[in-house]
């Protein structure tokens, strides 16, 4: 069975361009979850969708956008990149809306770089 | 305002030795607790969890301990291996309305062979 596929694996953008990066969740799960990983740091929590409604949100700027689509599938876009924007950024996925009592499941990520 | 903090960046043990890596938790609404293991290059990949209804979980070599009074869990590996060299994260989620993991920083465990 596929597990959690990101696209782009890696990805280098200018300051100011807007990015898009593309997740599909395993095979039967409706939550898919945002996170950024900056190094030397744990995940940060951007965004969570579940039955392509927004369940949550974190602390970041609204250049951070996401949507999900009737597959499940979702893309992060994030708009006018700055340096700081550089970093891992993790897709997970889950059965269940709510991550209590239950485990998500992590892609690869996309390494994004801003120069 | 970290919540979920892994104080040990590092560990360095001898294959076949107990490896123990420890989390401490601030916000008592958290209800489920995992940990994660990361290698370089990939995503993280779940390891093992406890609900806070129970004080210990155990799946093979990984036993995970929560002492709810001390906001404290901790990851026994037994016995260690050089495979199981990567970089560890505690994650923390409550049951009351939010949708996401808080993880902690991260230790970089180290089997030596």
């Amino acid at each position: 069975d596929a597990g959690v596929t990101q696209s782009p694996t890696h990805l280098i953008k200018t300051r100011g361009q807007h990015v898009t990066l593309r997740c599909s969740p395993i095979s039967g799960h409706k939550s898919v979850s945002w996170y950024q990983q900056v190094l030397g740091q744990g995940p940060q929590f951007i965004f969570q969708y579940y039955e392509k409604e927004e369940r949550g949100r974190g602390n970041f700027p609204d250049r951070f956008s996401a949507r999900q689509f009737p597959n499940y599938s979702s893309e992060l876009n994030v708009n006018a990149l700055l340096l700081g924007d550089s970093a891992l950024y993790l897709c997970a996925s889950s059965f269940l809306s709510s991550q209590s009592n239950t485990e998500a499941f992590f892609g690869q990520g996309t390494r994004l770089t801003v120069v | 305002d970290q919540q979920v903090k892994q104080n040990s960046p590092s560990l360095s043990v001898q294959e076949g030795r107990i490896s123990i890596l420890n989390c401490d938790y601030t916000n008592s609404m958290f209800d489920y607790f995992l940990w994660y293991k990361k290698y370089p290059a990939e995503g993280p990949t779940f390891l093992i969890s406890i609900s806070s209804i129970k004080d210990k979980n155990e799946d093979g070599r990984f036993t995970v301990f929560l002492n709810k009074s001390a906001k404290h869990l901790s990851l026994h590996i037994v016995p260690s291996q050089p495979g199981d060299s990567a970089v560890y994260f505690c994650a923390a989620s409550a049951s009351s309305g939010t949708y996401k993991y808080i993880f902690g920083t991260g230790t970089r465990l180290k089997v030596l062979a």
